[in-house]
């Protein structure tokens, strides 16, 4: 089992739709969740962090499920510009604060 | 502030040759990092540090090495190189912390013909 895993997608959606993906972790130890945006051809940027608590970002929300071991990212009112790949980072315990990265998830909002 | 800095961003070599690839961050950062990313496999680490004159392997160091002499400079070498080792190769950096961001540089596109 891959230690972080994502639908790789095309999720193909119209512009105002609300999107929302999943991703699944494997080392229930670990601390801290990411979800980070590329763009084509482009390096990875942080989009957010993901906090317990559930956390909002304008028309981005992250949501944390430890228990089951999931991280969700929610798109509302799509824009033509939120098409990229969506990466899901953890940070599992262990030296070197190592970042482990999902396969990425491909939004395309389309008019 | 410049960042991280990657060169070359593109490079074409020929198998069996050898080349460094340069990582310039200049935040002061810990922690550094190097990815390969291919199409459906995601950004798979190479080799990290967690401070100068550190390194440690990730999850595919087969056919690299690093060196980090310097606080702000973390090099990846090919020392022989493959068509294996084609790719897109991503450094990054982080400050202390599990929440830190990780920034990354543009990246250098490599093929091995």
């Amino acid at each position: 089992r891959k230690e972080v895993e994502q639908d790789p997608g095309p999720f193909n959606v119209p512009e105002g739709a609300t999107v929302a993906f999943n991703c699944t972790y494997s080392n229930s130890a670990s601390q801290s969740f990411f979800w980070y945006r590329q763009d084509c051809r482009k390096e990875p940027k942080l989009l957010m962090s993901v906090y317990s608590s559930g956390n909002e970002d304008g028309r981005f929300t992250a949501q944390l499920n430890r228990a089951s071991q999931y991280i969700s990212l929610l798109i509302r009112d799509s824009k033509l510009s939120d098409s990229a790949t969506y990466l899901c980072v953890v940070n599992p315990t262990g030296g070197g604060n190592k970042l482990t990265f999902g396969t990425g998830t491909q939004l395309k909002v389309e008019l | 502030n410049a960042g991280v800095t990657q060169t070359p961003k593109f490079r074409v070599l020929k198998t069996g040759q050898s080349m460094t690839l340069l990582c310039a961050q200049d935040m002061n950062h810990e922690y550094m990092y190097w990815y390969r990313q291919d199409p459906g496999m995601g950004l798979r680490l190479i080799h990290y540090s967690v401070g100068e004159g550190t390194t440690a392997k990730g999850e595919v160091p087969d056919g690299y090495n690093v060196s980090r002499l310097k606080k702000q400079n973390f090099l990846l070498g090919l020392e022989s190189a493959a068509p294996s080792q084609t790719s897109v190769y991503f450094c990054a950096s982080r400050g202390f912390g599990g929440e830190a961001e990780a920034f990354f540089g543009q990246g250098t596109r490599l093929t091995v013909v």
